[in-house]
């Protein structure tokens, strides 16, 4: 069975250019995160949802950032603008219910320019 | 929020040397789980510690959960090279938000000398 998967693997803008991740996480995996990764450190949630409605956006930067899990399965994550600070590994990860063991992607490295 | 703390922030190690990372939090934990990253890659899922005092062993991982379930250990055993990484304790802590959240410390790197 396939794992979490994400694309770009990596990707390079320049500041105020607009990007976007893609996620589809595992068959019958109903919660999905997304996490930010920085240099050294340990991930950090940025969403969660349960199936399409996102349950938990508190740490997520809602001025630039914004996630989408249309149809309860993939889901896309978009920076407008990005920013130098952005730049980081956004991971997605899956798990069956909320609660449980986390499957990650290999994860989209950013860098803005 | 919930915040674990994981020490040391690094470790190098001889090949054959023992390694231990720890993670302590200020209160009760629920459970507790560990994760270990490669250079280059994402968070893999090792284990979930949910008793008292709970002792699990993987080959030569040996994880334990304290009696008071505030503080964590991961201990390997005579270290190789595919040892090297990152590891991860992370728990499920209050967001703010009315949810859970599972939040990582900042994670032990470490390096084995061959």
């Amino acid at each position: 069975e396939a794992g979490v998967v994400q694309s770009p693997r990596y990707k390079i803008i320049e500041k105020k250019q607009p990007v976007a991740f893609w996620c589809n996480p595992i068959s019958g995996h109903n919660t999905l995160y997304w996490y930010l990764q920085n240099l050294g450190q340990g991930p950090e949630l940025l969403i969660r949802y349960e199936n399409e409605e996102a349950v938990d956006d508190s740490q997520l930067p809602k001025d630039r950032f914004s996630a989408e899990r249309l149809k309860g399965v993939d889901s896309t994550l978009k920076i407008q603008p990005a920013e130098l600070g952005d730049s980081a590994v956004y991971l997605c990860a899956s798990s069956l219910d909320h609660g449980g063991v986390l499957l990650f992607g290999p994860g989209t490295r950013l860098t803005v320019l | 929020g919930q915040q674990v703390m994981q020490i040391p922030q690094y470790q190098h190690v001889q090949e054959g040397e023992d390694f231990t990372t720890y993670c302590n939090s200020s209160t009760t934990l629920s459970n507790i789980q560990w994760y270990k990253q490669r250079p280059g890659g994402h968070p893999v899922f090792l284990i979930q510690l949910v008793k008292s005092g709970e002792v699990k062993k993987q080959k030569r991982l040996t994880f334990q959960f304290g009696e008071a379930k505030k503080n964590s250990s991961l201990h390997i055993t005579a270290t190789q090279t595919t040892d090297v990484g990152t590891y991860f304790c992370a728990v499920y802590a209050y967001s703010g938000a009315g949810s859970y959240q599972l939040t990582f410390g900042k994670g032990t790197k470490l390096s084995v000398i061959p």
